[in-house]
């Protein structure tokens, strides 16, 4: 089974300041089609997930720019590079390579 | 617009079969690339994946549940059901279902297993 790892688990942010999360994976994420399945969601209480960004770095329409994602292989990051009060909730990295799905454990992010 | 909704039952008992339906409008399963899947989360825990059916009735299991889990599609309702055996109360969860790219989800349906 692909383990998804996030870090951190808990993330108190400021507001207007960066914040960052990463997603280890334990297998690489590149597909025998050349994608890479790397998915970032953002839940917030008492909502369904949404996707925010899709194939490592593409936003999904409607996410806000300030929203980014990078990396390759095993090592993902999403960044935020203002954090704004609706961008609070739970983060999870989710992988779509292998099988069907694996969702990390979350990061909770809060204002500080 | 693309909209998904889930349906079944609120409250099973241990060792029954859960039956749920996601009714989805907005894309057809008939369309080349196109799935619907099964996502669970435990109240206060993580999203776990569960199963997922493509266009041309490609199935994927999760492989911890996947003894337990059939996923199926009725293409001219636009539905596919999960049936999940043997239900236990750590199967209480919130239950979601979601188009193969993820980016649309249904509300979810909170499902107790209780006696």
């Amino acid at each position: 089974d692909i383990v998804m790892t996030q870090t951190p688990l808990s993330s108190p942010v400021t507001l207007g300041q960066p914040a960052s999360i990463s997603c280890r994976s334990s297998q690489s994420l590149v597909h025998s089609d050349g994608n890479t399945y790397l998915s970032w969601l953002l839940q917030r209480p008492g909502q369904p997930p949404r996707l925010l960004i899709y194939k490592i770095s593409n936003r999904f329409p409607g996410v806000p720019d300030r929203f980014s994602g990078s990396g390759a292989g095993t090592e993902f990051t999403l960044k935020i590079s203002r954090v704004e009060a609706e961008d609070v909730g739970v983060y999870y990295c989710m992988q779509a390579t292998h099988l069907g799905g694996t969702f990390g454990q979350g990061t909770k992010v809060e204002i500080k | 617009q693309i909209a998904l909704k889930e349906s079944g039952p609120t409250l099973v008992k241990p060792t029954q079969t859960l039956t749920l339906t996601c009714t989805f409008s907005g894309f057809s399963l008939s369309t080349s690339g196109v799935g619907v899947g099964w996502i669970r989360q435990p109240p206060g825990k993580a999203l776990e994946w569960l199963a997922l059916i493509y266009w041309d009735d490609d199935k994927r299991y999760s492989p911890s549940l996947k003894s337990r889990l059939t996923i199926t599609q009725d293409t001219s309702k636009n539905q596919v059901v999960l049936t999940m055996t043997n239900m236990d109360p750590v199967d209480t969860a919130t239950y979601y279902c979601a188009n193969s790219g993820f980016g649309h989800w249904g509300q979810g349906t909170l499902v107790t297993v209780s006696s």
